[in-house]
């Protein structure tokens, strides 16, 4: 079936560094999101982008947190500068035409922030 | 709070059993609800879902309940196997918005 992948599937920064977390959807998909999965709870909705912009975010996205999707290539998650508390399972999604249905989700990419 | 919880963590099951996880949720809103499946270290994989209009959906061996009323809805597996063995999220939503997922339940079928 269709494959969302996320590279790297591991990643260990500085408190305070920059960190970018790429997510390469699948190829004929319109709507991004993330999802952001602390150690031991749930899954829990960072943000949503369609058409170049951000449609919701929610209240876990701070401020340090941006995405974007340049034409072509990685949808991408920043974080500048990075938390102790960011430490998480990051999860890429993508979708078709933005229904619930049709949601496609990467493997995750576990970053620690030190 | 939590809008949507899996009450079990986990769940032990003897293959050929009935595998039965359930799912709440608070949001009166909600109108799609979904399982996901998912293995160590991969993604998630919806499994089956349904909307509101429907109180039950089969695929298979798999049947998702859905009772509005009690805001409740659970998923069967029959003739459960051991390659069943997976962590089971129940997600739902309002309309095409955002889903919220369960903490997940652990299931494990015993050969």
């Amino acid at each position: 079936g269709p494959k969302v992948l996320q590279i790297p599937s591991h990643q260990i920064i500085d408190m305070g560094q920059m960190v970018t977390l790429n997510c390469d959807p699948v190829s004929n998909h319109l709507y991004f999101y993330w999802y952001k999965q602390i150690l031991g709870q749930q899954m829990e909705f960072l943000v949503n982008f369609y058409n170049g912009k951000v449609m919701e975010k929610s209240k876990l996205f701070k401020d340090q947190f941006s995405v974007e999707r340049p034409d072509g290539s990685y949808f991408t998650l920043k974080i500048q500068p990075t938390a102790l508390e960011d430490s998480a399972v990051y999860f890429c999604a993508s979708s078709p035409l933005g229904s619930a249905e049709t949601l496609y989700f990467g493997s995750g990419t576990r970053l620690t922030v030190l | 709070g939590q809008q949507v919880k899996q009450s079990s963590p986990s769940l032990t099951v003897q293959e050929g059993g009935i595998s039965i996880l359930n799912c709440d949720y608070e949001n009166d809103m909600f109108d799609y609800f979904a399982w996901y499946k998912k293995y160590p270290d991969n993604s998630p994989t919806l499994l089956i879902s349904v909307r509101s209009n429907v109180d039950k959906r089969e695929d298979g061996r798999l049947t998702v309940f859905l009772n509005k009323s009690g805001k409740h809805f659970s998923l069967h597996i029959t003739a459960s196997q051991p390659e069943d063995t997976a962590v089971y999220l129940c997600a739902a939503g309002e309309g095409n918005e955002k889903i919220t997922f369960g903490a997940g339940t652990k299931l494990t079928i015993k050969p």
